[in-house]
């Protein structure tokens, strides 16, 4: 079965910091991924997607991903928080070739930014 | 600021009242989705339309019956809910198919309350 794991409910971090959001996912193939923010009472904001090449991908606000085929994972990272980064963040995969609407999303984390 | 405009923001209504959501997107694309999200959760796939046709529906109740009159707006027509169907009801549409399917663009929710 395909599945995407955030393994962390919620991430404290203090402004300054660099921060990590994990993501792994169960996935055949060479899948797409993607991270979104929910910031409270909005909708999902795409943030950065990884098809190909460069293990690094570089979003939106300063956010980048890290690509890592063998442990397939993909984390979410930023060198230094801001208090207005804290927000839910979803990882989300899409199988190379799946029908439209087949983007598995994780469960969330909560990215609390403490000033 | 999002280009995908949902209406109303917030709805509440009773097990017997019939609502519509709407949903509007200029940006040309041709792909419109219906998602539901209870708090702290992932959304879940309700409907995808493609090029204005139904090509997904996630076995969702027939309480919700989803229309697109046209490539720019999306509808969701409410009747008979019960209160589990209190939720955020999340509008996206994306470009097209393979990786541009993952890149959704969402408006900012309905967030509805059955009685």
């Amino acid at each position: 079965a395909q599945s995407v794991a955030q393994p962390e409910d919620q991430v404290n971090v203090a402004e300054g910091n660099p921060l990590t959001v994990k993501c792994t996912y169960s996935v055949s193939g060479n899948p797409y991924l993607f991270w979104y923010v929910q910031y409270p009472n909005r909708g999902l904001q795409f943030l950065l997607k990884y098809i190909t090449g460069d293990n690094l991908v570089k979003g939106s606000y300063g956010f980048e991903a890290e690509f890592n085929k063998s442990q397939t994972s993909f984390h979410l990272k930023k060198p230094s928080a801001l208090v207005s980064d804290s927000a839910l963040y979803f990882c989300a995969v899409r199988r190379r070739g799946g029908s439209q609407g087949n983007l598995i999303f994780g469960k969330g984390t909560k990215l609390s930014v403490k000033p | 600021d999002t280009e995908v405009t949902q209406t109303p923001k917030h709805l509440v209504m009773g097990m017997t009242n019939k609502k519509s959501l709407k949903c509007e997107q200029h940006m040309g694309h041709r792909a419109m989705y219906w998602y539901k999200q209870k708090a702290k959760k992932p959304p879940e796939l309700m409907f995808v339309y493609s090029y204005e046709k139904l090509s997904i529906n996630e076995s969702v109740p027939s309480r919700f019956s989803p229309e697109c009159p046209n490539s720019s707006l999306l509808n969701l027509h409410l009747h008979a809910l019960q209160p589990e169907d209190s939720a955020l009801y999340l509008c996206a549409s994306s470009r097209g198919q393979g990786v541009e399917a993952g890149e959704l663009f969402f408006g900012e929710g309905s967030r509805l309350t059955v009685l």
